[in-house]
């Protein structure tokens, strides 16, 4: 059980900021938000993750709200070449195994 | 940039047949999966390894499967006689550090196809 939700899916326009939405209500203390996609016929590719503070890479940025049970993940300008199938995983503390739920596709129009 | 890679990209065999699928994963990490995920549905974990040996396993990955690091870059999946429903993509992944806070790297996957 992923215990994560997501919307099934979501469009955007190139150039366009895009925030994915995570919802994971029962989350612990101690366990992190990775977010990973799935370009169309390729494996898993990690985004970021983050635990208790927001996060900024270069693909990306994490948003993790305040009381931790909900995080949105931030592409600033989505361009064709991110659309894919975006996972929010929360990994527990015990081993660490991703557990990938169905995800968001995401769409982006030119 | 240093990436996992799998051989082959697409096994087709006969059911009942022995496969093995291949790993490299990058060179200095430590810690070794398998997922596999069935045509249009989710990414699923089979077995994660460490130190030479299973750290855990899934319910889906029984007395059929088997991993091993037969030397000091490859990682193995063998399926023993495989069924129908083996049918997937299987993807290969490595990290440095346990994944709660690292990221895994994946491979493009091996293709499946038990007929």
């Amino acid at each position: 059980d992923a215990k994560t939700t997501q919307p099934n899916s979501m469009e955007s326009n190139e150039e366009e900021p895009v925030h994915l939405p995570c919802n994971h209500s029962t989350i612990s203390g101690t366990d992190y938000i990775h977010w990973y996609r799935q370009l169309p016929s390729q494996g898993p590719e990690y985004v970021i993750h983050g635990l208790t503070s927001n996060v900024n890479n270069r693909m990306a940025s994490l948003a993790i709200a305040e009381d931790r049970k909900s995080s949105t993940l931030i592409l600033h300008r989505a361009t064709l070449r991110d659309a894919a199938v975006y996972y929010c995983i929360r990994i527990y503390n015990q081993g660490g195994k991703l557990i990938f739920g169905q995800g968001t596709e995401l769409s982006v129009k030119p | 940039e240093p990436e996992v890679t799998q051989t082959p990209s697409h096994q087709v065999t006969q059911m009942g047949q022995e496969v093995i699928l291949r790993c490299v994963p990058i060179s200095n990490h430590l810690y070794f999966y398998w997922y596999r995920q069935i045509l249009g549905q989710k990414v699923e974990f089979l077995v994660s390894f460490y130190n030479n040996e299973i750290s855990e396993k899934s319910e889906i990955f029984d007395d059929q499967f088997s991993v091993e690091r037969p030397d000091g870059s490859n990682f193995t999946l063998k399926i023993r006689s495989t069924k129908l429903e083996d049918s997937a993509m299987y993807f290969c992944a490595s990290s440095w550090g346990e994944q709660m806070n690292t990221e895994a790297f994946f491979g493009q996957g091996t293709r499946l196809t038990v007929v």
